[in-house]
């Protein structure tokens, strides 16, 4: 059965940084695409951010790019979100997914808050 | 830049259907598209995926009840006999090589 579970949310303040962790079992994590996406209280979904199977080709949303950082380490099987310069518009439930062999999002973890202020 | 159009609300009858429109943005009405249920409190569910074509793939333990269809830009969702447990955001996704987009969710409510 295919998990993700993230951890790391919390409160920060404006312009501090928090780490994300998105610990992934039940599949082969290395050779899967891996995505971020957020929800800010009462929103839908955002994307946030992406990373290929290796952690070769990342990608970011314009609104974060400069400011976080994905990445992932396929020993530990393990996806981050290293978030910095936070802002008040980052506060949202920060999902992370898995990218099936068609590209869509085909399993999400439960997700972790981020709150700043 | 891709564009997810969802109306942001519909509602129908318990045990009747509900068809569910994303439009694609123009120059984009051969994407593929993927569906996703947000029952409220929960984590988003990935339903299925939705070529142009209308052939459509679901995801494990999706339930018969859930169907897809295309026309043009328009890609559909159909839920048949709604049950209580229906009731959900869903949303649309669609994506290119450096970006990924979700259209704004449509809100069903069971009656």
């Amino acid at each position: 059965e295919v998990q993700l579970l993230e951890s790391g949310g919390g409160s920060g303040q404006p312009g501090g940084s928090l780490r994300l962790s998105c610990a992934a079992s039940g599949f082969t994590f290395n050779t899967y695409a891996m995505i971020w996406v957020r929800q800010a209280p009462g929103r839908g979904l955002e994307w946030v951010s992406s990373i290929d199977s290796s952690g070769a080709y990342t990608y970011y949303a314009d609104s974060v790019k400069g400011r976080f950082t994905i990445s992932r380490d396929n020993f530990k099987t393990t996806l981050y979100l290293q978030m910095n310069s936070l802002r008040a518009d980052d506060t949202a439930v920060y999902f992370c997914a898995r990218l099936g062999r068609s590209s869509n999002s085909d399993h999400w973890g439960q997700g972790t808050l981020v709150t700043v202020s | 830049q891709p564009v997810l159009t969802q109306s942001s609300s519909a509602s129908a009858s318990l045990g009747s259907s509900v068809k569910l429109t994303c439009t694609l943005s123009s120059g984009r009405s051969t994407s593929i598209i993927a569906w996703h249920q947000q029952q409220p409190g929960k984590a988003p569910r990935y339903l299925m995926n939705l070529e142009s074509s209308g052939n459509y793939n679901k995801g494990s333990g999706v339930s018969d009840r859930f169907s897809g269809s295309s026309s043009g830009a328009d890609r559909y969702l159909t839920i048949s006999n709604l049950q209580s447990e229906d009731e959900a955001d869903y949303y649309c996704e669609t994506w290119d090589t450096n970006t990924r987009l979700f259209g704004g969710g449509t809100k069903l409510t069971v009656l």
